[in-house]
């Protein structure tokens, strides 16, 4: 059964850097035709794109995140992980880790089950 | 960037009751629109893919429809556990988007 796992922490100061892993088990993210990637959620925004990363490293970022973004992958640790630098507090919500069929068009069909980032001093 | 709008925003259903929510895409995106379910304090649930596409251990009286621009996700003879938000999503083109939600009330 695969599960997905966020971790970090859940406050970060404004203008520094949100860090994130997420742990996959139950398959292993070298596995090919899956991306693995990042949405979040705000009452304000509601769902947004974040971006994706296949088990080459491989990239994939939202337009308005992209210069403060950075998603990578840890195949030796069967994590990927999410750096957003610079944040305000509209970098406030819950981050979801997910998987996806590196296919056109596929859906989301794994989500994690989000953790809490609250940006404030 | 494809813009999805839902609609309504908002809906309060009597069990039993068949409803209807529409999904419409800013340009088309062929079939690459799914569906979630989500319920408080819950991640979303994938309920239809490919726009019609029904899943393994989804209740048959969901189901979806459309092409193109225009998207339903129907739910036939609501039952109270239904009660949740509904998102469309499209992954036809980066950046992938959402629609803002539908949130089903139960009366």
């Amino acid at each position: 059964q695969l599960q997905l796992q966020e971790s970090g922490p859940g406050l970060v100061k404004p203008s520094e850097t949100l860090s994130l892993t997420c742990t996959v088990s139950g398959t292993s993210i070298s596995r090919t035709n899956y991306y693995w990637g990042w949405i979040r959620q705000t009452p304000g925004k509601g769902l947004e794109w974040i971006g994706n990363v296949y088990y080459t490293g491989s990239t994939n970022h939202s337009p308005s995140l992209k210069s403060r973004l950075t998603i990578s992958v840890d195949t030796s640790k069967n994590q990927f992980s999410l750096r957003v630098t610079s944040v305000t507090a509209e970098d406030t919500a819950v981050y979801y880790c997910t998987r996806q069929l590196a296919v056109p068009g596929s859906p989301v069909e794994y989500w994690g089950q989000g953790t809490l980032v609250t940006v404030a001093s | 960037e494809i813009v999805l709008t839902q609609s309504p925003d908002f809906q309060s259903v009597t069990p039993k009751e068949k409803v209807t929510i529409a999904c419409r895409a800013s340009q088309s995106i062929g079939y690459a629109l799914h569906w979630y379910q989500q319920k408080p304090n819950q991640s979303p649930k994938l309920l239809i893919r490919y726009a019609s596409q029904s899943l393994s251990g989804v209740p048959s009286r969901f189901s979806g429809s459309g092409s193109g621009t225009d998207f339903t996700l129907t739910i036939n003879g609501l039952e109270a556990e239904d009660a949740a938000t509904y998102y469309c999503h499209q992954s036809s083109s980066l950046p992938h988007t959402f629609g803002q939600g539908t949130k089903l009330g139960i009366k």
